[in-house]
């Protein structure tokens, strides 16, 4: 039963256009989500996160939305850069009593941008 | 600063062998984990250590064993390896568990193949 869904696995965008990168979740336990980017034969990298208390939040070029009503968060880039390309991961975690704790990712979507 | 460094970066192995996958910290993060990633599929999480001296299973934990030896360094054993655990493996810390101080920081991974 996959918590964490990324349903697109591939995405292509032109150079200085937006891309957006999309993540639903079912667990309403989550209460912190994060996105992180990896390139080929390396470890992922953190880009972004949001609390489930907000609704927005923006780093640079990188904004994440968080619409909990609906479980789905989206990841916009904007403009998006060729350096962009990479596989996106999104994470979603819980921590609970006694020092119990989730963290779950989507399987990622990989994101080609187009010079 | 080399943040999070793991070793070795490739490994073969016979089933039934042994190993121990090596990680180590440098950023005086209190919390570390082990992820597996397999082809199609996100990052699971095998086993995570809240801080030194303590040890909790996560995902995927079967076949694997771990030892946090002091807050720098978290150690993953394969005691008989298997070939569905063919596999990236990725080691990660953080300041803590969940909220702001969950940002995981990864090292580069090790590949591991169980013939």
């Amino acid at each position: 039963d996959q918590q964490v869904k990324q349903n697109s696995p591939s995405l292509s965008v032109q150079e200085g256009r937006i891309s957006i990168l999309n993540c639903d979740y079912t667990n309403s336990m989550f209460d912190y989500f994060l996105w992180y980017k990896k390139y080929p034969a390396e470890g992922p990298t953190f880009l972004i996160s949001i609390s489930s208390i907000k609704d927005k939040n923006e780093d640079g070029r990188f904004t994440v939305f968080l619409n909990k009503s609906a479980k789905h968060l989206s990841l916009h880039i904007v403009p998006s850069q060729p350096g962009d390309s990479a596989v996106y991961f999104c994470a979603a975690s819980a921590l609970r009593g006694a020092g119990s704790y989730q963290l779950t990712f989507g399987k990622g979507t990989k994101l080609s941008v187009i010079p | 600063n080399a943040g999070v460094t793991q070793t070795p970066k490739f490994q073969v192995l016979k089933t039934g062998q042994s190993m121990t996958l090596q990680c180590a910290q440098d950023m005086n993060h209190n919390s570390m984990y082990w992820y597996r990633q397999d082809p199609g599929m996100g990052l699971r999480l095998i086993y995570y250590s809240a801080s030194e001296g303590t040890t909790d299973k996560g995902e995927v934990p079967n076949g694997y064993n771990v030892s946090r030896l002091n807050k720098r360094e978290f150690s993953l054993r394969l005691e008989s390896a298997a070939p569905s655990q063919t596999s990236v493996y990725f080691c990660a810390s953080s300041v803590s568990l969940g909220g702001t101080g969950n940002e995981q920081f990864f090292g580069p991974g090790t590949r591991l193949t169980v013939l």
